[in-house]
């Protein structure tokens, strides 16, 4: 089954500063979909940004960017210009090409810091 | 567009207890998923379904059940209520395969209490 591995259980931020949180994850699958989601303390989920493993490019979303790894199966997101209402849970996920399942990281907690 | 709701938002059962909680989405979506968040903890999958009468199991499928009768509704059933299942619990809907959408929409969650 596929794995995914969030490392950073909590990061901090200063206001306006950038940061990077890491995610990786298992997977014998060619054919697959990346996520980060966002989930402020109202629980509800928030698509951040999406990535396709067919695609090279980077995804981005205005200050949301990943660095995809296919090689190494690493997908990190990079926050830049960190904003007060950035704070959250962020959540990395895979999709499996099938779509038979999607599995979640177990999340890194940002506080950003005015 | 009412997306993926859930019922209910909140509920306590008592051990020994069983309820079922709702979820539909009106997107048409053929995929929907169940999953369980735990304090502080990432989402666990606990059944997902492809299609009206298809269900499988996910990570953590003990003590639930589900069914899929049409491809709006995919409920989620605790049959005899255990301490173990207090958790907030989401409903998910996404898209068929291909290269379009394959954002996972979710309800709002349901926190559930079991004394």
């Amino acid at each position: 089954a596929q794995t995914v591995t969030q490392s950073q259980p909590e990061m901090s931020v200063q206001e306006a500063e950038t940061v990077t949180l890491s995610c990786t994850y298992d997977t014998s699958e060619s054919d697959y979909y990346l996520f980060w989601y966002k989930q402020p303390p109202s629980r509800q989920m928030i698509l951040v940004i999406r990535q396709e493993a067919y695609k090279q490019q980077n995804a981005t979303e205005n200050r949301f960017s990943v660095n995809f790894q296919k090689a190494a199966k690493s997908f990190s997101l990079k926050i830049s210009d960190s904003q007060l209402g950035d704070a959250a849970m962020y959540f990395c996920a895979y999709r499996s090409g099938r779509g038979n399942d999607m599995r979640f990281g177990a999340g890194t907690r940002l506080t950003v810091k005015p | 567009n009412a997306g993926v709701t859930q019922t209910p938002k909140f509920r306590i059962l008592k051990i020994g207890q069983s309820m079922t909680l709702q979820c539909t989405q009106d997107m048409n979506h053929n995929y929907m998923y169940w999953y369980r968040q735990d304090p502080g903890m990432g989402l666990k999958l606990i059944y997902y379904s492809v299609g009206a009468g298809i269900t499988d199991k996910g990570e953590v499928p003990n003590g639930y059940n589900v069914s899929r009768s049409t491809t709006e509704d995919f409920p989620l059933r605790l049959e005899l209520a255990a301490p173990s299942q207090t958790s907030v619990y989401f409903c998910a809907s996404t898209n068929g395969l291909g290269r379009g959408d394959t954002e996972a929409f979710f309800g709002q969650g349901t926190r559930l209490t079991v004394v």
